[in-house]
């Protein structure tokens, strides 16, 4: 099956600085990439939505200039966690819709856990 | 906006049938979906239904979907301890980039 990996898959930073994730589709092209978070015992909540080559969309309440995405190839898209806080600990996912195959595809990464210190 | 419902807890012994029930708003919806979490992981898509359809079958699997009621259910039979996760119930609208919402998950725990 398609795979979708994420990197790194957990990392401590301190109050601050900026954390960059990695969201790769392995074996697939991807036109679409969605960037979830995810808090302990709750749903995931949609941040943005990601196409190649144009600039995200993001979900209302999201900060655009604190969470940015460049979605740089139909493999890869960035995350980029800007002057990270405590509140912005989380497990972080991404998800990739094949460019080729089935409309309801939809592929998950194994996410990214971040802690802010 | 939509909303999708789920039970946030189910507890069954091992060998019996399990059922997760979840509802939903967006009667444009056009895929459902569900989804694996063990912890620590991201999710594993199990099952989907087309919203044309109202039963699939694979395997331990059944997926009933009663399109007036906006009602969606997940049958896991013959339940194995391994199957002990958060299974989150997502429907996909038909609007803008066609985005999953997601309910707040059923943890299912299997006891021997």
């Amino acid at each position: 099956g398609a795979v979708v990996s994420q990197h790194p898959s957990r990392v401590i930073c301190k109050s601050g600085t900026s954390v960059k994730i990695e969201c790769r589709s392995l074996d697939f092209q991807a036109t679409t990439m969605f960037w979830y978070r995810q808090f302990p015992k709750q749903s995931l909540m949609l941040m943005a939505t990601s196409n190649e080559g144009s600039k995200a969309t993001y979900e209302q309440g999201v900060e655009k200039d604190k969470f940015l995405i460049n979605h740089a190839s139909l493999t890869l898209s960035t995350l980029t966690v800007t002057s990270a806080h405590p509140e912005d600990s989380s497990f972080y996912i991404c998800s990739a819709r094949p460019r080729q195959g089935p409309s309801y595809e939809q592929y998950f990464g194994p996410g990214t856990r971040l802690t802010v210190t | 906006g939509e909303d999708v419902e789920q039970s946030l807890f189910l507890s069954v012994r091992e060998g019996d049938s399990s059922v997760i029930n979840c509802t939903y708003t967006d009667s444009s919806s056009t895929y459902l979906y569900w989804y694996k979490q063990e912890p620590g992981a991201g999710l594993q898509l199990l099952t989907y239904i087309f919203s044309n359809m109202d039963m699939k079958q694979d395997q331990r699997l059944t997926v009933l979907l009663n399109k007036k009621d906006k009602h969606l259910s997940l049958r896991i039979a013959d339940t194995q301890t391994g199957d002990s996760a958060i299974y989150f119930c997502a429907e996909r609208s038909l609007s803008g980039y066609s985005t999953l919402t997601f309910g707040k998950g059923t943890m299912l725990l299997v006891s021997p």
